[in-house]
């Protein structure tokens, strides 16, 4: 079973605030790296596939990096709105296998 | 729209009971997935489908079953021998299971529970 660690669990901000998580993964046989964005009582909601060492996507105030040397990949969010309050998954896809593997998540609540 | 529709959105299970949670797409996906999600713990795979008349069993398959019958259908059957039901499910799709460069698509979960 591969280990895909997310860090922290949780994380509490005030609006406006900048704030940023990480998703480590194992640093051979990378094929992604998805990340999504789960709100309450709705489905998770895809943000980023990232697949090169290197490779930065940005979608509005939300960006993601990625390092398959060291086996990370940071999602950064800037000033933080209460709207962007949810569960951040990433997905790892490799050693061998096109399945995901999932982290755990961490839980961003926003608060105004 | 294309989407992934789940039901119910809750279910309850009486001891020794099967119960079937229905999962439908309309994107034109080969490969369907479903997982377990408890508290605290990550996305789990359950069973996955690369395509029609075939399933794979994933990390926690036992006291589960599943069926593909057709392209647009992969229903999950929680069985009385999986002893510890309890916990939310989400089925998901991807283009073709090699699909990798594309994210899954999800469903909006059924929260199974146990009177």
């Amino acid at each position: 079973i591969l280990n895909v660690e997310q860090s922290p669990q949780s994380l509490h901000v005030q609006e406006g605030d900048s704030t940023n998580f990480t998703c480590s993964f194992p640093s051979s046989n990378f094929y992604a790296l998805h990340w999504y964005r789960w709100e309450t009582a709705k489905s998770p909601e895809a943000l980023f596939v990232m697949t090169l060492n290197g490779d930065e996507k940005k979608k509005g105030r939300i960006s993601a990096t990625l390092n398959t040397k060291e086996g990370y990949s940071y999602l950064y969010i800037k000033g933080s709105q209460p709207e962007d309050s949810a569960t951040y998954l990433c997905a790892f896809i490799g050693g061998g296998s096109y399945i995901p593997t999932f982290g755990r998540g961490t839980s961003l609540i926003v608060h105004p | 729209d294309g989407g992934i529709t789940q039901s119910p959105k809750y279910l309850f299970r009486k001891e020794g009971q099967n119960v079937t949670l229905s999962c439908e797409q309309n994107l034109n996906h080969d490969a369907m997935y479903w997982y377990r999600q408890d508290p605290g713990q990550g996305l789990r795979l359950i069973y996955y489908s690369q395509i029609v008349n075939d399933f794979q069993k994933g990390d926690i398959a036992e006291g589960y079953s599943v069926s593909r019958e057709k392209k647009e259908s992969f229903p999950l059957t929680v069985t009385s021998a999986q002893k510890n039901p309890t916990a939310f499910y989400l089925c998901a799709s991807s283009i073709d299971w090699t699909g990798y460069l594309q994210p899954q698509h999800f469903g909006d979960g059924t929260r199974l529970s146990i009177l």
